[in-house]
């Protein structure tokens, strides 16, 4: 069984740069497509995008100017960069595991960190 | 963009019930979708993929149904343990989107 974890993010200034890292145990990160999905504050879920080791990406388009995924396959590890936060990406942000291809569902989860932006 | 709108956005049933949650894709995306079921302060979870398949360890009186763009989720009788929000999630197109959410809260 695949497990994910987000690393602890916590605080982000307005106009500076979020980023999270999701490590992968239990499995090759090589063997799948990944995603990141956010929530804000009592609010739905927002798929932000997916990645994939052989550097195939693909990005919400509202978000596409700002975001940045990799993989790094000697830590078993995928990252989410996003530039020029504003209050609005305020949320939950979610990695979690395609269950084959990117055109799939979402079997795996991590259990989310709390991203807060402000001054 | 493919919008995912999900009915009713709030539902208020008893233990014993049968509960059925719609989404309605604004265009086809044949039966690439998938049902989640998420509690507060937890991640999502898995419950029917590919419109209609039961995720391995789901209870059986889950269930899902429809294609193109009307979809089902049902709940032959709720439990205790159901009450959550639900989403629907299309991976038709490069662009995923979630729907809404229908919240299932305690009468």
């Amino acid at each position: 069984q695949v497990q994910l974890q987000e690393s602890a993010s916590g605080l982000v200034r307005p106009s500076e740069t979020l980023s999270l890292t999701c490590t992968v145990s239990g499995g090759s990160i090589s063997s799948f497509y990944w995603s990141w999905i956010r929530q804000p504050p009592g609010k739905g879920l927002e798929w932000i995008g997916y990645t994939h080791y052989s550097g195939s990406s693909n990005y919400n388009p509202s978000l596409k100017s700002r975001v940045t995924m990799s993989v790094d396959t000697s830590n078993n590890q995928f990252s989410l960069r996003l530039t020029s936060v504003t209050a609005a990406d305020t949320a939950v942000y979610f990695c979690a595991k395609y269950l084959r291809g990117s055109f799939s569902p979402l079997d795996s989860w991590g259990q989310g960190t709390l991203v807060t932006v402000s001054s | 963009d493919i919008q995912m709108t999900q009915s009713p956005s709030t539902l208020s049933p008893s233990v014993g019930d049968r509960v059925t949650i719609t989404c309605r894709a604004s265009q086809s995306i044949s039966d690439w979708l998938a049902w989640y079921q998420q509690k507060p302060g937890k991640a999502p979870k898995l419950l029917i993929y590919d419109a209609s398949s039961l995720e391995s360890g789901v209870p059986s009186r889950f269930s899902g149904s429809g294609s193109g763009t009307e979809f089902t989720l049902t709940i032959s009788s709720l439990q205790p343990d159901d009450f959550a929000t639900y989403y629907c999630h299309q991976y038709n197109y490069f662009f995923q989107t979630f729907g809404q959410g229908t919240k299932v809260e305690i009468k």
